[in-house]
Formats: C-alpha cells, sequence, structure tokens
C-alpha cells in the first residue's frame, strides 16, 4: 500500500507531552519526515530521516519509527505549537512521495 | 538564500490549461528532484509530481495524463502544464525541493517550499 494513516485530531494540554502516529507499508524501508503547518502558511519540514531536526526546530520535537509507524513526539507542548501535523514518506516503489492526512494538533 | 517562488496560478475555466512555474534560487534544479503537492481548501496536502536529477518524471494517478512537469535548467525553473483541468483541481499548488538523502540515494523529505499558487477551475 501507498498510504500513510494519521489519527485526524490529537489534543494535548499546556505542557504535557503529546505523541503523533503515522502508520504505512513504505515506513518499513524508507524514513519518514513530519511537517507543520499553520493556517494560511505552507508546510515546514519539522522532523527528516525518522528523528532528525532542521536547524531552527525547537528540541522540544522529537521523531521515531519502528516497523510500520512513525511518531512525532512533542515533549511539553506550547500554544504555538497548535497547527496541523503531516508525516511523509516516500511510496513503496520509491519513485515519489506519499503524504499522510494529516493531524490537527489541538493545545489546551 | 535557498527558496523557490511559485506563479502562474488563477481562475481557469473547466477543460482550460495552465502553466505553472517554480523559480528556484540558491541551489539548481538539475541537481535535486523537484516535486509540486497541492492542497484544496480544508483539506490535506497531495502529492502531484516529481521530477527527478536525471529528468524521469512520475505523476498521482489523479492527474496522469493531464499534467506534464518539466524543468529548464538555464533558467533554474520547473514547471507543471496543467491540460483538461477539473473542479477537483482547485488548490493550491506548492514547489518543494526534495532533500536529505537516505543510504540508497533516494531523498527522504521536502525541506524547501514556496508559499504556493492558486489555482481555481470554475465556471
Amino acid at each position: 500500500s501507498s498510504e500513510l494513516t494519521q489519527d485526524p485530531s490529537v489534543s494535548v494540554a499546556l505542557g504535557q507531552t503529546v505523541k503523533i502516529t503515522c502508520q504505512g507499508d513504505s515506513l518499513r524501508t524508507f524514513f519518514a519526515s513530519w511537517y507543520q503547518q499553520k493556517s494560511g502558511q505552507a508546510p515546514v519540514l519539522f522532523i527528516y530521516g525518522n528523528n532528525n531536526r532542521p536547524s531552527g526546530i525547537p528540541d522540544r520535537f522529537s521523531g521515531s519509527s519502528s516497523g510500520d509507524t512513525a511518531s512525532l513526539t512533542i515533549t511539553g507542548a506550547q500554544a504555538e505549537d497548535e497547527a496541523d501535523y503531516y508525516c511523509n514518506s516516500r511510496d513503496v516503489s520509491g519513485y515519489h512521495m506519499v503524504f499522510g492526512g494529516g493531524t490537527r494538533l489541538t493545545v489546551l | 538564500e535557498v527558496q523557490v517562488v511559485e506563479s502562474g496560478g488563477g481562475l481557469i475555466q473547466p477543460g482550460g490549461s495552465l502553466r505553472l512555474s517554480c523559480a528556484a534560487s540558491g541551489f539548481n534544479v538539475r541537481s535535486n528532484y523537484m516535486s509540486w503537492v497541492r492542497q484544496a481548501a480544508g483539506k490535506g496536502l497531495e502529492w502531484v509530481s516529481v521530477v527527478h536529477r536525471d529528468g524521469s518524471t512520475y505523476y498521482a494517478e489523479s492527474v496522469k495524463g493531464r499534467f506534464t512537469i518539466s524543468r529548464d535548467n538555464s533558467a533554474n525553473t520547473v514547471f507543471l502544464q496543467m491540460n483538461s483541468l477539473r473542479g477537483e483541481d482547485t488548490a493550491i499548488y506548492y514547489c518543494a525541493r526534495e532533500y536529505y538523502y537516505d543510504r540508497r540515494g533516494y531523498p527522504s523529505s521536502m525541506d524547501v517550499w514556496g508559499r504556493g499558487t492558486t489555482v481555481t477551475v470554475s465556471s
């Protein structure tokens, strides 16, 4: 399958830890990446290669992957973390990328 | 500064054509995988098309046979020719560079995104 599955919505209390998951067959073979998108803005890469942060991304964001599931963890969620989060990976063929459906994170 | 800037969007009638452009700066498009990704209003991200470093091209099933991706190395620009447009093609179209290669030489993520260009297909 070329699909990546995410929970549509997740909520977290301010300052608490939250995990957003992404499941798909391609994750057994290829790295996962995670993107944050705020309303009216372009996506921003937050995690690449399963668990690497680009420069400028806060270290409260971390990634992991095992088997067919990748996870994005926010340790000590802040109000500004409220956004949509998308995972992606290469398709099982390797020829192109595929995105998960996105998870809307609400910080309570 | 590494960046891409999309242009060419607009209002077009069903069945019409548009050509989107993605002008890159700070890197060479010929040395990178370059993708188009779209997002309909209130919906998620959908990969549309990619051109690999070797020039090979791939398309989502939803656009195959109607869209064509190409690049002009001298202009450092990637294009998306969209024909036979349908209402469901209405979306913001983003251009993105694929980067951070894995051990097998596949890029693992999209690290540079433009602000997008809006395509509206409506009569």
